[in-house]
């Protein structure tokens, strides 16, 4: 069975500060998505890494797959407020039509 | 067209009620969710529909019931629902086979009283 896992689960940062959030996954998938999550709101699509080394960059955020490893990072640089949010990581569980969703990553930037 | 809409946005029934969640993409996607999302957890899958068939329960209580009239549109029938079952409903479609994720509707906020 698939299980995905974040950490942090919580995350507190300074603006300007930069910091990674991990994602690892238990057995082989080839798709591997990064929700963001604003409170009381839908999922925005950030990423996503369809092969081993894959990388996406979009603003500040940069997000990369290590297909052998099983380990998917989202990576924040400069961090600003406008980044406050919950950011999910999402596997697909291959064969089928299900994502599995990750604990997620609650971001917070202080001004 | 590339969103999923879904109605209505907020829901408040009651125990005894009956009310339906609706959900409509028209991006030629052949496959439709549903996700349950509790505050400050993860989204989970309740139900997937593939090319207008049920392919996927997740365990789900009868008190939801899903329904997929046609590739376009996706309901979700609630009947008897418990206070524990108030969360964020979310649907979702993709192309065959999940390859490039979902897109996700606005989500309905469903409060039981």
């Amino acid at each position: 069975e698939l299980k995905v896992e974040q950490n942090p689960l919580f995350l507190s940062m300074q603006e300007g500060k930069n910091y990674t959030i991990y994602c690892n996954y238990s057995t082989t998938s080839d798709r591997l998505y990064w929700y963001r999550q604003d409170p009381g709101k839908s999922l925005e699509s950030l990423f996503v890494l369809l092969s081993n080394g894959a990388v996406k960059q979009e603003g500040r955020l940069m997000a990369s797959l290590d297909t052998k490893a099983r380990l998917s990072t989202l990576h924040i640089t400069a961090a600003v407020h406008d980044l406050s949010a919950t950011y999910f990581c999402a596997a697909l569980y291959s064969g089928t039509y299900k994502y599995i969703f990750g604990t997620g990553t609650r971001l917070k930037v202080l001004a | 067209d590339t969103e999923v809409t879904q109605t209505p946005k907020h829901l408040v029934m009651g125990m005894t009620n009956k009310k339906s969640l609706k959900c409509e993409q028209h991006m030629g996607h052949r496959a439709m969710y549903w996700y349950k999302q509790k505050a400050k957890k993860p989204p989970e899958l309740m139900f997937v529909y593939s090319y207008e068939k049920l392919s996927i329960n997740e365990s789900v209580p009868s008190r939801f019931s899903p329904e997929c009239p046609n590739s376009s549109l996706l309901n979700l029938h609630l009947h008897a629902l418990q206070p524990e079952d108030s969360a964020l409903y979310l649907c979702a479609s993709s192309q065959a086979r999940a390859n490039y994720g979902y897109t996700f509707g606005s989500g309905t906020r469903l409060t039981v009283v």
